[in-house]
Formats: C-alpha cells, sequence, structure tokens
C-alpha cells in the first residue's frame, strides 16, 4: 500500500543554517505531495505541496521537488531561523481525497 | 499498531442525517485533538482544536453548529456533522499528541447522497 518515510528527528541547527529533511514515498498511481508544519501545541499548517512530477512546491524560503525517478519530496531552506523550529510531516494523498498518508514527523529546533 | 484510531473509515448516508465520527487515543491520554476536512482537489485544512474538557477552538469559516465537537474524555474525541448535506462529501482525518508526537486516524470518507 502507500507509505510515506521520512527521516528521523529530532533535528537541531543553529541560526542561518540548511536545512534538508528527507521525505519518500510508496504509491500506486500518481499522488500529490505536502509538507504540513505543526507549532507547539497548534494543529497542522500546509507549508508546500507538489500535485505531479518535477513540480516544485515552495513557501516561506521553504522547497520542495516531486521526484518521480527517486520517489522522494525532500524539503529544504537555505537559511532556517528560529521561528522554524516546529514538527514537519510529510503526506501524501490524492486531491479528491481518498487517503491521506503522513511520515511520523520531523522535529526541528533552531538554535540562536 | 495504530495509536489513534478513527471511526467509521467509510459512511454513505441520506441528505438531512446527522454522523457522528469518533477518534479515540488507545495507547494514551490526549488533552488535545485535532480535525481536518480535505476540500475536494485541495489539501487539508484544520476544522477546529478540540480541547477535553472545554470548548472546541473552531477556524474561521467552520460552521460551530454544523460540526459539533465534543472531548468528553482524555482519551474520546467525536465530530458530529449535523443535518449532513452533499456539499459537506469530504474527507476528514483526526490526530492527537501524546507519547511525544502527533498521531493520525486513519481518516472517514463522508458520502452524503
Amino acid at each position: 500500500g502507500d507509505s510515506v518515510t521520512q527521516m528521523e528527528g529530532p533535528v537541531t541547527l543553529s541560526e542561518e543554517a540548511f536545512l534538508t529533511i528527507n521525505c519518500t514515498y510508496t504509491a500506486t498511481g500518481y499522488p500529490s505531495l505536502f509538507w504540513y508544519v505543526q507549532y507547539p501545541g497548534e494543529g497542522l499548517q500546509l507549508l508546500l505541496k507538489a500535485t505531479k512530477a518535477d513540480d516544485k512546491g515552495s513557501n516561506k524560503g521553504f522547497e520542495a521537488t516531486y521526484r518521480k525517478e527517486t520517489t522522494s519530496f525532500h524539503l529544504e531552506k537555505g537559511s532556517v531561523q528560529v521561528s522554524d523550529s516546529a514538527v514537519y510531516f510529510c503526506a501524501l494523498s490524492d486531491l479528491d481525497g481518498n487517503q491521506f498518508y503522513f511520515g511520523t514527523g520531523t522535529s526541528l529546533t533552531v538554535i540562536p | 499498531g495504530a495509536v489513534v484510531s478513527q471511526h467509521p473509515s467509510r459512511v454513505i448516508c441520506k441528505s438531512g442525517t446527522s454522523v457522528k465520527i469518533e477518534c479515540r487515543s488507545l495507547d494514551f491520554q490526549a488533552t488535545t485533538m485535532f480535525w481536518y476536512r480535505q476540500f475536494p482537489k485541495q489539501s487539508l485544512m484544520l476544522m477546529a482544536t478540540s480541547n477535553e474538557g472545554s470548548k472546541a477552538t473552531y477556524e474561521q469559516g467552520v460552521e460551530k453548529d454544523k460540526f459539533l465537537i465534543n472531548h468528553a474524555s482524555l482519551t474520546l474525541s467525536t465530530l458530529t456533522v449535523t443535518s449532513a448535506h452533499p456539499e459537506d462529501s469530504s474527507f476528514y482525518i483526526c490526530s492527537a499528541i501524546g507519547l511525544g508526537s502527533t498521531h493520525f486516524g486513519d481518516g472517514t470518507r463522508l458520502s452524503i447522497l
């Protein structure tokens, strides 16, 4: 069945460091891919998405490219800030909402 | 194994029916649970935050009287879609915070005829 495998955390970085959180997926068909962010005590917020191969999603300095050949959707940011400290979830689904599959989440802490 | 159980996984019912969806944390107590909905052709959107023993906090644009949330115990939150109509057909999913992370239910596919 479909699944998402996400890099385990926790991840601790210094401010302005480069961030990569790996995400790979297994899916039949052509899923859409998402990154969600969860700040402490809050619900998930959509960070970015990509709906087809080679699409690049971007938001708030974060980017991820839908790589069908490697079945990956790695999250990157060139220079992290303290305010980026949160838990990040990779997910896949089709946009018709037949199912959502989440990774286990990666906790990021950015220190000044 | 699953630490959050969501039931039912799929429901089909007639317009005007009220539908209850349950979200249970199996191995931990969850003071906070979240309810999400996926609109057609869009990503998952937060509907409300369910707090045990107090009123739920709804996101802007979500009708409180339409989507009743009850978090009566530390292991159970329910979402009731009252007088459901075809436009309420969607995929609903819950999550709970516990054991040091966030856990998701398997989701409920609601179809209103």
